[in-house]
């Protein structure tokens, strides 16, 4: 079955460096898509970045990037230069295919706070 | 220019009644998911639709029922609410199943059932 592993619970970072946040994943599916998302304390749920399994590129979105290392089957996400505005719940996701149908399955979250 | 949005915000109820949460997207999106967030933050799919049908029921009590009027709404109707439902319901929808397909969500539903 697949699965997502976020396993820092709770990350601080200092305004204006840069934090990585860890996710790993299992599947056994060569085909997959993994997402990051924002929640911030209003409760939305933001989409950040998509990285496709055979992209032969890191994706990358304006602060964000993500680390992508197949073979360890991890999709680290990289935000450079901290805002404020940044503290919030990150969560990873892996596109689960189920027939017609793709799921979300999410890792259990790292929340972020981005000390002034 | 909401993309994606729900009705209500916030739902505080009592136990045993029966609730209902609307959905809507403008995106033209053909499927639509419900999530359900916990307490512990913890997110886990109940439901997916593409075009009206149901393809996705992650073993959620038969208490839930969706239903897709059409490819634009899902609403979520819940009979007999219990404690344990208190939770927050994300609707989220995404275009034709297949490929790089990104979910958007919902601002969410926040239910709180006493």
């Amino acid at each position: 079955a697949q699965k997502i592993t976020q396993t820092q619970p709770g990350m601080f970072v200092q305004e204006k460096e840069a934090v990585t946040l860890d996710c790993t994943y299992d599947t056994s599916d060569p085909s997959y898509g993994l997402f990051w998302y924002k929640q911030p304390s209003s409760g939305e749920m933001i989409f950040l970045i998509y990285q496709g399994s055979y992209d032969q590129q890191n994706a990358t979105e304006g602060r964000y990037s993500l680390n992508f290392q197949k073979a360890r089957k991890s999709a680290n996400l990289v935000i450079s230069a901290s805002q404020l505005g940044d503290s919030a719940m990150y969560f990873c996701a892996m596109r689960d295919k189920t027939d017609s149908s793709y799921k979300l399955i999410f890792g259990s979250g790292t929340r972020l706070l981005v000390r002034p | 220019d909401t993309a994606v949005s729900q009705t209500p915000k916030y739902l505080v109820t009592q136990m045993g009644n029966d609730k209902s949460i609307k959905c809507e997207q403008n995106l033209g999106h053909d499927t639509m998911y419900w999530y359900k967030q916990d307490s512990k933050k913890f997110l886990k799919i109940m439901f997916s639709y593409n075009n009206k049908e149901l393809i996705i029921n992650e073993t959620v009590p038969n208490r839930f029922s969706p239903k897709s009027p059409d490819k634009a709404h899902l609403n979520l109707h819940i009979n007999s609410l219990e404690l344990g439902d208190s939770a927050v319901y994300f609707c989220a929808s995404s275009p034709v199943s297949g490929g790089r397909e990104t979910q958007y969500f919902g601002p969410g539903t926040r239910l709180l059932v006493l």
